[in-house]
């Protein structure tokens, strides 16, 4: 079945480091890509999405590529800062099960002054 | 105010008690989801509902059971609860049905049975 690996956390960095965090995945069709952001005691928020490949997702400077070629979905961001300090979900839209999404681990981000 | 709202949003209880997990949610949405989410595991698909006549099993429906009462409420259920089913429990809305729709979700139930 569909399936979502994310590089495993937690990832500390020094405020306005460059941030990836990789995705890969795992589908039998075309699924959309998205990138849920839990910030703490908070549910989950949409960051960004995209739907078919080669599509950018942007928001808030983070960016993610639809990477057919590789089933990648690396998230990145320039210069991170304090407040971008949250675990991050890759997931996929499964045509199946409702349009369910399928969730990669989650990857724990903590940025230091 | 927020557009899909849970109650409680901390509960602790014991072993073999019936516990119900409350969602609201004001966007108008008719498909909902409810989710469990464990460390290390991201969430998981427990049951969905396309609207109040339709309801569907997920990933990991044994031990629970739901109810749609409005298009607007979406109830969980766990008719006795055991500790594995320790957890943060999420509910989730989406607009339409194409895959490319955005899932709304709400703050999170967290459950601890002892």
């Amino acid at each position: 079945g569909d399936s979502v690996t994310q590089m495993e956390g937690p990832v500390t960095l020094s405020e306005e480091a460059f941030l990836t965090i990789n995705c890969t995945y795992t589908a039998t069709g075309y699924p959309s890509l998205f990138w849920y952001v839990q910030y703490p005691g908070e549910g989950l928020q949409l960051l960004l999405k995209a739907t078919k490949a080669d599509d950018k997702g942007s928001n808030k400077g983070f960016e993610a590529t639809y990477r057919k070629e590789t089933t990648s979905f690396h998230l990145e961001k320039g210069s991170v800062q304090v407040s971008d300090s949250a675990v991050y979900f890759c997931a996929l839209s499964d045509h199946n099960q409702g349009g369910k999404l399928i969730f990669g681990q989650g990857t724990e981000l903590s940025v230091k002054p | 105010d927020a557009d899909v709202t849970q109650t409680p949003r901390n509960r602790i209880t014991k072993t073999g008690k019936r516990i119900m997990l409350e969602c609201s949610q004001t966007k108008g949405h008719d498909r909902m989801y409810w989710y469990r989410q464990d460390p290390g595991l991201g969430l998981r698909l427990i049951y969905y509902s396309f609207d109040v006549k339709d309801i569907n099993k997920g990933e990991i429906s044994d031990g629970y059971s739901v109810s749609r009462q409005a298009q607007a409420k979406f109830s969980l259920s766990l008719e006795s609860a055991i500790p594995n089913q320790t957890a943060l429990y999420f509910c989730a809305t989406r607009a339409g049905t194409s895959v490319t729709d955005t899932q709304y979700f709400g703050p999170g139930t967290r459950l601890t049975v002892l």
